[in-house]
């Protein structure tokens, strides 16, 4: 069974500050990292992928991934208001034709 | 602006009726994902084909789900006789291939409430 567990907030934080969310994952075969944001009423959106150890930066928001420690992150740097949605940690698996496992995501509020 | 579409948007049943929920996926994805996503159990995988054909549907309980494939450009997913317990916002998605970094997008997701 492939485990993707995070951080089980809600989270709130305020407007300018750094919100970070964080999922660890079981399979060690997992090879790429997704980060989903989730406004209520609305579909999951991609919002950031990485696959190599390190940090990957797209404006405001910091994926980060160790796989030694089966660990993702992100950073959400200047927290606006509109970042308040469910934020979704999902891993392809290693062994499966392109499925993603998703954890049960994080619900991030940015108050003014 | 290419997007994968779903219909109905909102569906409200009796128990025991059947229910069907359709799924364009974005034109030249050739893997599609069915999710079922309540607060209690999140988002769950209930089917996902490739290709059109089935990879992977234990996530769906047999007895009342099915989920096919008539062709490339339609997928469905079917209750029957539905339940109480089946309310709960169905997602389709669509991906173009099992490519580390090729983006799998939802689909606006249809609501279905059963009485």
């Amino acid at each position: 069974q492939k485990e993707v567990e995070q951080n089980s907030g809600p989270l709130s934080v305020p407007e300018g500050a750094i919100a970070s969310l964080n999922c660890t994952y079981s399979d060690r075969g997992s090879q790429s990292f997704f980060w989903y944001r989730q406004y209520s009423g609305k579909s999951p959106e991609l919002i950031m992928f990485i696959y190599s150890n390190g940090d990957k930066e797209d404006g405001r928001f910091t994926a980060q991934l160790n796989k030694a420690s089966q660990y993702v992150s992100l950073l959400i740097r200047d927290s606006q208001p509109s970042d308040s949605a469910t934020y979704l940690c999902a891993v392809l698996g290693g062994s499966t034709l392109g499925r993603l496992y998703f954890g049960r995501g994080t619900q991030l509020t940015v108050w003014p | 602006d290419a997007r994968v579409t779903q219909t109905p948007r909102h569906k409200v049943t009796e128990m025991g009726q059947e229910v069907t929920m359709r799924c364009q996926p974005i034109l030249g994805h050739n893997t599609v994902f069915w999710y079922r996503q309540t607060m209690m159990q999140g988002l769950e995988l209930l089917a996902y084909f490739r290709n059109r054909a089935p990879l992977d549907d234990s996530g769906m309980p047999k007895d009342r789900f099915s989920a096919e494939m008539p062709d490339a450009t339609l997928a469905t997913l079917k209750i029957q006789p539905s339940e109480p317990r089946d309310s709960a916002v169905y997602f389709c998605a669509s991906r173009r291939t099992q490519g580390a970094d090729n983006e799998q997008f939802f689909g606006p997701g249809t609501r279905l409430t059963v009485l």
